[in-house]
């Protein structure tokens, strides 16, 4: 079945260490995105990519960056993990070919990102 | 802009009863509007979409939503709540260029025995 998969499902790292998320897909959706889901919070979009072209969010701090080398893979980078970067990541993708195709996002099932 | 209000953080409901979750939204043109369920650590899996076709909507697991335009409403039901529809649900907006989704702030379903 085509989805989206995200590894590893759970991730632990030190306080500074950085910590790379990895996303794959099988859909060969243009638009992959990467949300912030904290407890008991909806999802916060950090940012996307629409073909090659980043899109980062004004509010996503600079500790977070991400890479595309190619339409089926996503990065999400913390450079330097804080105590408050401890949520679970979630990523998602979807078919944006302007107003044609109306396409929902399909996620992944996240990565929960533990700091110690 | 786009944005949704979910009415209601948390409802309870008795198994075999209906279920009633509530959104409203803004949009400055004809939005299309998504309905998402999400397990404990699990992702959001689509239940239905609204795209500008029939306002009633129906999706998968006996689930379905009407689009109200009058009222900038579109509320998800269930006509019989089964213990495994517990989970939080999240009304979502897109944006006019299907760039971004705007996500409601969830409402979590107990379905009680």
């Amino acid at each position: 079945d085509a989805m989206v998969i995200q590894n590893p499902r759970y991730q632990v790292t030190q306080f500074g260490k950085p910590v790379t998320l990895s996303c794959s897909q099988t859909l060969n959706h243009n638009v992959m995105y990467w949300y912030q889901q904290k407890s008991s919070q909806a999802p916060k979009l950090l940012f996307h990519y629409y073909d090659k072209d980043f899109n980062n969010e004004a509010d996503t701090p600079d500790n977070f960056q991400s890479r595309r080398p190619n339409t089926s893979f996503c990065f999400l980078d913390i450079r330097s993990p804080g105590l408050g970067d401890a949520a679970m990541y979630l990523c998602a993708t979807s078919r944006v070919r302007g107003r044609i195709g109306n396409q929902p996002q399909h996620f992944g099932d996240g990565t929960r990102l533990s700091i110690l | 802009a786009q944005s949704v209000t979910q009415l209601d953080s948390h409802v309870s409901v008795s198994e075999g009863t209906p279920v009633l979750l509530r959104c409203n939204y803004s949009s400055s043109y004809s939005p299309s509007l998504f309905w998402y369920v999400q397990h404990p650590n699990k992702g959001l899996q689509l239940l239905l979409k609204y795209t500008s076709a029939a306002t009633l909507v129906k999706g998968i697991n006996g689930f379905e939503a009407e689009f109200k335009k009058s009222e900038t409403s579109f509320h998800l039901t269930k006509p019989s709540a089964h213990m495994s529809d517990a989970a939080e649900y999240f009304c979502v907006v897109s944006s006019y260029n299907f760039n971004k989704f705007y996500f409601g702030s969830g409402t979590k379903l107990n379905v009680k025995p």
